[in-house]
């Protein structure tokens, strides 16, 4: 298992529910991410949290709601999603965003989610 | 703005052969750039970085990449392909730093197959 887990590995939800993705990252970084990686495209980044300070929202949908309430965990809020969201989400941390080490990115195993 | 293209969405070699992922590069600056591995149901693994020093970069499990400025590429390379190379792999340039830390810019990933 990598420092980095995700919670649940797969998840299917139909459009008018509410669930939520949990990362935590054991490995005592201060930046987390989440990104979606979707089949055939770049990975996209979304959001961006800095000791528990969001510095990134990279134009995501509303029905998206990040939360991170200490450096160590991360959770993304899903409600009414559609079914183009249904993809892999992927949460990763740095040591910090801007220092030594900050570009180099240790991932989790992602979160699948399909939306019905 | 800084980009990558890999040239190739899929690569098969048989095992015990050389490995060749190419990746070309778009930056206005000296980049850095690196390389991750994705296997199945797994998140993504940091190979290998550049980061202005060496051009030759040596990685684990055996792979190498080579910065060339002058082609701006950042191919990736191992001279024995094995079974468990076979994954999804990811050239990754890193652009400017803000408050939400480096941009990374992601290609669409080479589908690696080894075959027996």
């Amino acid at each position: 298992e990598t420092g980095v887990t995700q919670t649940p590995r797969h998840l299917v939800m139909g459009m008018t529910n509410k669930k939520s993705l949990k990362c935590e990252q054991h490995l005592g970084h201060n930046a987390m991410y989440w990104y979606k990686q979707s089949a055939k495209k770049p990975l996209e980044l979304m959001f961006v949290y800095n000791f528990k300070e969001q510095t990134e929202n990279n134009s995501v949908p509303s029905r998206f709601s990040p939360e991170c309430p200490n450096s160590s965990h991360l959770f993304l809020h899903l409600h009414t999603l559609q079914p183009e969201d249904s993809a892999l989400y992927l949460c990763a941390s740095s040591q910090s965003p801007q220092g030594a080490g900050a570009n180099v990115l240790t991932f989790g195993a992602g979160s699948r989610l399909t939306v019905l | 703005a800084q980009s990558v293209t890999q040239l190739d969405s899929h690569v098969s070699v048989s095992e015990g052969t050389p490995v060749l992922l190419r990746c070309n590069y778009s930056s206005s600056y000296s980049p850095s750039l690196f390389w991750y591995v994705q296997h199945p149901n797994k998140g993504l693994q940091l190979l290998l970085k550049y980061t202005s020093a060496a051009t030759l970069v040596k990685g684990i499990n055996g792979f190498e990449a080579e910065f060339k400025k002058s082609e701006t590429s950042f191919h990736l390379t191992k001279p024995s392909a094995h079974m468990s190379d076979a994954a999804e792999y990811f050239c990754v340039v890193s652009g400017t730093v803000s408050n939400s830390g480096y941009a990374l810019n992601f290609g669409k990933g080479t589908s690696l197959l080894v075959t027996p």
